[in-house]
């Protein structure tokens, strides 16, 4: 149990353009969902938190006009990487909690964005 | 300023071997504390995890200690396998866990066979 998924696993695109990228629990229904960013050999950055039916709290530093989050079910979140860059390139994971008491925070596969 | 310091950054054991990560933190009010396991071009995976009312918990060859007073906590892995090789980081959050994760800055690991 506890799966999240996210798709794509790989998105290249031109730069200007915008990429969606989802996330879903499977087997269980998460009220919060989070989205982080990795840099190579780096720890996980938290971009957001992503709670149903509500608007994302961003973290210090981090364009809620670029990184678009919307968490209308559940089970799905998606962030939307709006006019892309070559520096927006990394490694985009999410995380779903439990709705709990353990609150466990399990994170799906995560997706490589790459603009050109 | 990083809440939850771990080290060392990279360890390398033989198989068989015991391999051992330190997390210090400084926020008190840090009730749950989890690990992570992450492969290369993965997401993290959640190893095991602790909250403060015990000292120790196992789960097959994972062990976590946790140190209130120190406010310390470390992972122990048992019998390493090459197959164990990873990047591991501990995190750290409020409120049983219904605050944000913090995490260490992560921790790689080589068993070599």
């Amino acid at each position: 149990g506890a799966v999240v998924s996210q798709h794509p696993s790989r998105v290249i695109c031109k730069s200007g353009t915008s990429v969606k990228i989802e996330c879903r629990s499977l087997d269980f229904q998460a009220t919060t969902m989070f989205w982080y960013r990795q840099f190579p050999k780096k720890s996980l950055m938290l971009m957001a938190t992503s709670n149903e039916g509500s608007k994302a709290t961003y973290e210090q530093g981090v364009e809620k006009d670029k990184f678009l989050i919307n968490h209308a079910s559940l089970t799905l979140s998606t962030l939307t990487v709006t006019s892309a860059h070559p520096e927006d390139s990394s490694f985009y994971i999410c995380s779903a909690r439990t709705n709990t008491a353990y609150n466990e925070q399990f994170f799906g596969p995560g997706t490589r964005l790459t603009v050109l | 300023q990083q809440q939850v310091k771990q080290s060392p950054q990279s360890l390398i054991v033989q198989k068989g071997g015991i391999s051992i990560i330190n997390c210090a933190y400084e926020n008190t009010a840090f009730d749950y504390f989890p690990w992570y396991q992450q492969f290369p071009g993965k997401g993290p995976a959640l190893l095991i995890a602790i909250r403060p009312d015990v000292s120790e918990k196992k789960e097959g060859r994972f062990t976590i200690s946790f140190n209130k007073s120190a406010k310390q906590f470390s992972l122990h892995i048992m019998d390493s396998q090459p197959g164990d090789s990873a990047t591991y980081f501990c995190a750290a959050s409020s409120q049983g866990g219904s605050e944000k994760l913090v995490f260490g800055k992560g921790m790689k690991l080589t068993v070599n066979p």
